[in-house]
Protein backbone atom coordinates (compact mmCIF):
# COMPACT_ATOMS: atom_id res chain seq x y z
CA UNK A 1 0.00 0.00 0.00
CA UNK A 2 1.73 3.39 -1.26
CA UNK A 3 -1.34 5.29 -0.07
CA UNK A 4 -1.84 7.03 -3.39
CA UNK A 5 -5.98 5.80 -4.69
CA UNK A 6 -6.71 6.02 -7.47
CA UNK A 7 -10.61 5.50 -9.25
CA UNK A 8 -12.27 3.79 -11.31
CA UNK A 9 -10.54 1.14 -11.17
CA UNK A 10 -11.50 -0.03 -14.58
CA UNK A 11 -13.62 2.34 -17.21
CA UNK A 12 -14.81 1.27 -20.73
CA UNK A 13 -15.86 4.47 -22.79
CA UNK A 14 -16.54 4.91 -27.00
CA UNK A 15 -14.59 6.77 -29.46
CA UNK A 16 -15.00 10.45 -29.31
CA UNK A 17 -16.40 10.82 -25.71
CA UNK A 18 -14.45 12.56 -22.68
CA UNK A 19 -13.57 11.18 -19.43
CA UNK A 20 -12.17 12.24 -15.96
CA UNK A 21 -9.99 9.82 -13.85
CA UNK A 22 -9.17 10.93 -10.74
CA UNK A 23 -6.07 10.68 -8.10
CA UNK A 24 -5.44 11.04 -4.16
CA UNK A 25 -2.14 11.21 -2.88
CA UNK A 26 -0.49 10.34 -0.15
CA UNK A 27 -0.61 12.33 2.54
CA UNK A 28 1.87 14.84 3.09
CA UNK A 29 2.62 15.04 -0.62
CA UNK A 30 2.04 18.47 -2.69
CA UNK A 31 3.10 17.05 -6.40
CA UNK A 32 1.17 14.49 -8.53
CA UNK A 33 2.50 13.65 -11.93
CA UNK A 34 0.32 11.21 -14.38
CA UNK A 35 1.11 8.38 -16.63
CA UNK A 36 -0.05 6.48 -19.30
CA UNK A 37 1.12 2.60 -19.55
CA UNK A 38 0.01 1.10 -23.23
CA UNK A 39 -0.17 -3.27 -22.60
CA UNK A 40 3.63 -4.45 -22.80
CA UNK A 41 5.17 -0.66 -22.25
CA UNK A 42 6.58 1.25 -19.50
CA UNK A 43 4.74 3.93 -18.13
CA UNK A 44 4.91 7.15 -20.41
CA UNK A 45 4.81 10.56 -18.37
CA UNK A 46 1.72 12.78 -19.13
CA UNK A 47 2.36 15.81 -17.03
CA UNK A 48 2.82 16.90 -13.29
CA UNK A 49 0.87 19.17 -11.27
CA UNK A 50 2.46 21.21 -8.00
CA UNK A 51 0.84 24.11 -6.29
CA UNK A 52 -2.71 23.61 -8.42
CA UNK A 53 -0.27 24.68 -11.84
CA UNK A 54 1.16 22.39 -14.21
CA UNK A 55 4.57 21.67 -13.62
CA UNK A 56 5.85 19.96 -16.76
CA UNK A 57 4.58 17.90 -19.58
CA UNK A 58 5.32 15.36 -21.69
CA UNK A 59 4.45 14.29 -25.06
CA UNK A 60 0.70 14.01 -25.29
CA UNK A 61 -1.59 16.67 -27.05
CA UNK A 62 -4.12 19.26 -25.57
CA UNK A 63 -6.90 16.79 -25.01
CA UNK A 64 -5.07 15.40 -22.23
CA UNK A 65 -5.47 18.20 -19.53
CA UNK A 66 -5.35 18.00 -15.65
CA UNK A 67 -6.02 19.69 -12.59
CA UNK A 68 -5.18 19.62 -9.15
CA UNK A 69 -7.03 20.80 -6.24
CA UNK A 70 -6.27 22.88 -2.45
CA UNK A 71 -5.85 18.94 -0.53
CA UNK A 72 -3.40 17.92 -3.79
CA UNK A 73 -5.86 15.98 -5.65
CA UNK A 74 -6.07 15.58 -8.87
CA UNK A 75 -7.88 14.81 -12.18
CA UNK A 76 -7.05 13.64 -15.33
CA UNK A 77 -9.31 14.65 -18.06
CA UNK A 78 -8.54 12.99 -21.92
CA UNK A 79 -10.88 14.08 -24.16
CA UNK A 80 -12.17 13.17 -27.81
CA UNK A 81 -10.92 9.63 -27.05
CA UNK A 82 -9.06 7.45 -29.45
CA UNK A 83 -8.72 3.96 -29.25
CA UNK A 84 -4.82 4.35 -28.96
CA UNK A 85 -6.04 5.73 -25.58
CA UNK A 86 -6.85 2.63 -24.07
CA UNK A 87 -4.27 1.78 -21.41
CA UNK A 88 -3.68 1.63 -17.52
CA UNK A 89 -2.99 5.17 -16.26
CA UNK A 90 -0.81 5.32 -12.96
CA UNK A 91 -0.56 8.28 -11.18
CA UNK A 92 2.41 9.11 -8.52
CA UNK A 93 2.33 11.84 -5.48
CA UNK A 94 5.48 12.99 -4.03
CA UNK A 95 6.79 15.73 -1.56
CA UNK A 96 8.98 18.76 -3.03
CA UNK A 97 12.46 17.44 -2.49
CA UNK A 98 11.87 13.57 -2.37
CA UNK A 99 13.72 11.45 -4.44
CA UNK A 100 10.54 9.10 -5.41
CA UNK A 101 7.01 9.01 -6.76
CA UNK A 102 4.73 6.58 -4.92
CA UNK A 103 2.45 4.93 -7.61
CA UNK A 104 -1.18 4.40 -7.33
CA UNK A 105 -2.78 0.91 -8.77
CA UNK A 106 -3.86 2.84 -11.64
CA UNK A 107 -7.24 2.94 -14.03
CA UNK A 108 -7.61 0.94 -16.96
CA UNK A 109 -9.41 2.38 -19.61
CA UNK A 110 -10.72 0.23 -22.75
CA UNK A 111 -11.62 2.69 -25.43
CA UNK A 112 -14.17 0.89 -28.10
CA UNK B 1 17.05 12.34 -24.73
CA UNK B 2 18.49 9.81 -22.66
CA UNK B 3 18.10 5.94 -23.68
CA UNK B 4 17.06 3.12 -21.47
CA UNK B 5 17.69 -0.34 -22.32
CA UNK B 6 17.12 -3.74 -19.88
CA UNK B 7 18.05 -7.08 -20.12
CA UNK B 8 16.29 -9.33 -20.40
CA UNK B 9 13.29 -8.51 -21.86
CA UNK B 10 11.66 -12.06 -20.87
CA UNK B 11 12.60 -14.08 -17.76
CA UNK B 12 11.17 -17.31 -16.45
CA UNK B 13 12.31 -19.29 -13.59
CA UNK B 14 11.59 -22.10 -11.26
CA UNK B 15 11.12 -21.23 -7.84
CA UNK B 16 14.04 -21.03 -5.31
CA UNK B 17 16.91 -19.83 -8.61
CA UNK B 18 18.19 -16.79 -8.29
CA UNK B 19 18.48 -14.17 -11.66
CA UNK B 20 20.48 -10.80 -12.39
CA UNK B 21 18.06 -7.97 -14.44
CA UNK B 22 20.48 -5.41 -15.95
CA UNK B 23 19.54 -1.78 -16.96
CA UNK B 24 21.90 0.34 -18.98
CA UNK B 25 21.45 3.70 -19.69
CA UNK B 26 23.28 6.14 -22.24
CA UNK B 27 24.02 8.64 -20.51
CA UNK B 28 24.36 9.98 -16.58
CA UNK B 29 21.27 10.05 -15.04
CA UNK B 30 20.01 10.99 -11.87
CA UNK B 31 18.51 9.16 -8.70
CA UNK B 32 17.91 5.92 -10.66
CA UNK B 33 15.64 3.62 -9.24
CA UNK B 34 14.10 0.05 -9.93
CA UNK B 35 9.91 -0.30 -9.57
CA UNK B 36 8.57 -3.98 -9.40
CA UNK B 37 4.69 -4.01 -11.26
CA UNK B 38 2.88 -6.35 -9.99
CA UNK B 39 0.16 -8.60 -12.30
CA UNK B 40 -2.09 -6.04 -11.03
CA UNK B 41 -0.13 -3.40 -12.47
CA UNK B 42 0.82 -2.21 -9.06
CA UNK B 43 4.09 -0.02 -9.45
CA UNK B 44 6.30 -0.99 -6.26
CA UNK B 45 9.48 0.99 -5.06
CA UNK B 46 12.57 -1.39 -4.19
CA UNK B 47 15.14 0.44 -4.15
CA UNK B 48 16.62 3.84 -4.94
CA UNK B 49 20.24 3.60 -6.09
CA UNK B 50 22.12 6.36 -7.69
CA UNK B 51 25.47 4.45 -6.76
CA UNK B 52 26.99 1.61 -5.22
CA UNK B 53 25.01 -1.33 -3.67
CA UNK B 54 21.63 -2.02 -1.16
CA UNK B 55 20.22 -4.79 -0.33
CA UNK B 56 16.78 -5.70 1.44
CA UNK B 57 16.17 -9.12 2.07
CA UNK B 58 15.96 -11.48 -0.88
CA UNK B 59 16.59 -8.30 -3.36
CA UNK B 60 19.70 -6.22 -3.79
CA UNK B 61 20.73 -3.95 -6.64
CA UNK B 62 24.39 -2.29 -7.62
CA UNK B 63 24.78 0.96 -9.79
CA UNK B 64 28.38 1.82 -11.39
CA UNK B 65 27.08 4.90 -12.38
CA UNK B 66 30.54 5.97 -14.37
CA UNK B 67 29.73 3.00 -16.29
CA UNK B 68 26.10 3.94 -16.82
CA UNK B 69 24.40 0.14 -15.51
CA UNK B 70 22.69 -1.01 -12.84
CA UNK B 71 21.84 -4.52 -11.63
CA UNK B 72 18.86 -5.75 -9.63
CA UNK B 73 19.43 -9.35 -8.45
CA UNK B 74 16.66 -11.41 -7.11
CA UNK B 75 17.44 -14.91 -4.89
CA UNK B 76 15.82 -17.54 -3.69
CA UNK B 77 12.64 -16.55 -6.24
CA UNK B 78 9.27 -16.98 -5.05
CA UNK B 79 5.89 -16.84 -7.43
CA UNK B 80 5.34 -14.01 -5.31
CA UNK B 81 7.85 -12.15 -7.54
CA UNK B 82 6.36 -12.13 -10.60
CA UNK B 83 6.09 -9.42 -12.68
CA UNK B 84 7.51 -6.74 -14.62
CA UNK B 85 10.61 -5.01 -13.11
CA UNK B 86 11.31 -1.52 -14.46
CA UNK B 87 14.42 0.88 -13.90
CA UNK B 88 13.99 4.32 -14.23
CA UNK B 89 15.62 7.62 -13.68
CA UNK B 90 14.52 11.40 -12.75
CA UNK B 91 14.36 14.09 -15.40
CA UNK B 92 14.86 17.12 -13.60
CA UNK B 93 12.42 16.31 -10.82
CA UNK B 94 9.72 15.97 -12.85
CA UNK B 95 8.47 12.70 -14.07
CA UNK B 96 10.53 9.60 -14.08
CA UNK B 97 11.62 8.08 -17.39
CA UNK B 98 11.24 4.40 -17.37
CA UNK B 99 13.18 1.60 -19.14
CA UNK B 100 10.81 -0.85 -20.99
CA UNK B 101 11.00 -3.37 -18.23
CA UNK B 102 12.03 -6.85 -17.48
CA UNK B 103 8.96 -9.44 -17.73
CA UNK B 104 9.82 -12.15 -14.88
CA UNK B 105 7.91 -15.56 -14.47
CA UNK B 106 8.80 -17.75 -11.43
CA UNK B 107 6.94 -21.01 -12.01
CA UNK B 108 5.94 -23.42 -8.86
Amino acid sequence: ETGVTQSPTHLIKTRGQQVTLRCSSQSGHNTVSWYQQALGQGPQFIFQYYREEENGRGNFPPRFSGLQFPNYSSELNVNALLLGDSALYLCASSRTGQETQYFGPGTRLLVL
Amino acid sequence: GIQVEQSPPDLILQEGANSTLRCNFSDSVNNLQWFHQNPWGQLINLFYIPSGTKQNGRLSATTVATERYSLLYISSSQTTDSGVYFCAFDNYGQNFVFGPGTRLSVLP
